[in-house]
């Protein structure tokens, strides 16, 4: 199976300044069809998980534009511009090009 | 207002049986692909199983493989996920989701617990 590697654990962030999660993927994360599947979901405390971007950098609706994903073939971004208060939580990438999907360990977002 | 309502879970001992039920109202399921992601509590996500739009194709994590059944019935808008032979490594909260298709949802889960 694809293993997805997150970078870093913890992220401790001032409110305002930007953040950045990196996700490394065991394989090409590109489909047959030219696609790259790869996801991020972000959990709030308590809360069910909730996707921002899929296929590597298109935001879901209501997705504030100050998040954006970037990267190609093994090696994928996540970037907060700006970290507001309600972006504290865990974000997860996950890859839905091979079977089984995976996600990555998780990266916790928290405010310094 | 899109809500999928997971429901079923519970305390089970090793070995035991448990159904649960994902009913989506706001929404026609039948439009989706759904999965069944499960959740250690304070820990990550894992991908469980997904079942296509008619029901006709499914797919297992290896840990479940032979042991869980996903089905839907879209007439009644509801996803089900039959556990069998549970383990006490099968307890987590179980979600239910659309999360690969356009529309991402997700259910509140609904909590597991396998133990004697």
């Amino acid at each position: 199976e694809v293993v997805m590697t997150q970078s870093p654990l913890s992220l401790p962030v001032t409110l305002g300044q930007p953040a950045s999660i990196s996700c490394r993927s065991s394989q090409s994360l590109v489909y047959s069809d030219g696609n790259t599947y790869l996801n991020w979901f972000q959990q709030r405390p308590g809360q069910s998980p909730r996707r921002l971007v899929y296929q590597v950098s298109n935001r879901d609706s209501g997705v504030p534009d100050r998040f954006s994903g970037s990267g190609s073939g093994t090696d994928f971004t996540l970037k907060i511009s700006r970290v507001e208060a309600e972006d504290v939580g865990i974000y997860y990438c996950m890859q839905a090009t091979h079977w089984p999907l995976t996600f990555g360990g998780g990266t916790k977002v928290e405010i310094k | 207002e899109v809500q999928l309502v997971e429901s079923g879970g519970g305390l089970v001992q090793p070995g035991g049986s448990l159904r649960l039920s994902c009913a989506a109202s706001g929404i026609t399921l039948s439009r989706y692909w759904m999965h069944w992601v499960r959740q250690v509590p304070g820990k990550g996500l894992v991908w469980v199983s997904r079942i296509n739009i008619d029901g006709s194709s499914t797919m297992y994590a290896d840990a479940v493989k032979g042991r869980f059944t996903i089905s839907r019935d879209n007439a009644k808008n509801t996803l089900y996920l039959q556990m069998n032979s549970l383990r006490v490594e099968d307890t987590a909260v179980y979600y239910c989701t659309s999360m690969t298709t356009l529309h991402d949802y997700w259910g509140q889960g609904t909590l597991v617990t396998v133990s004697s």
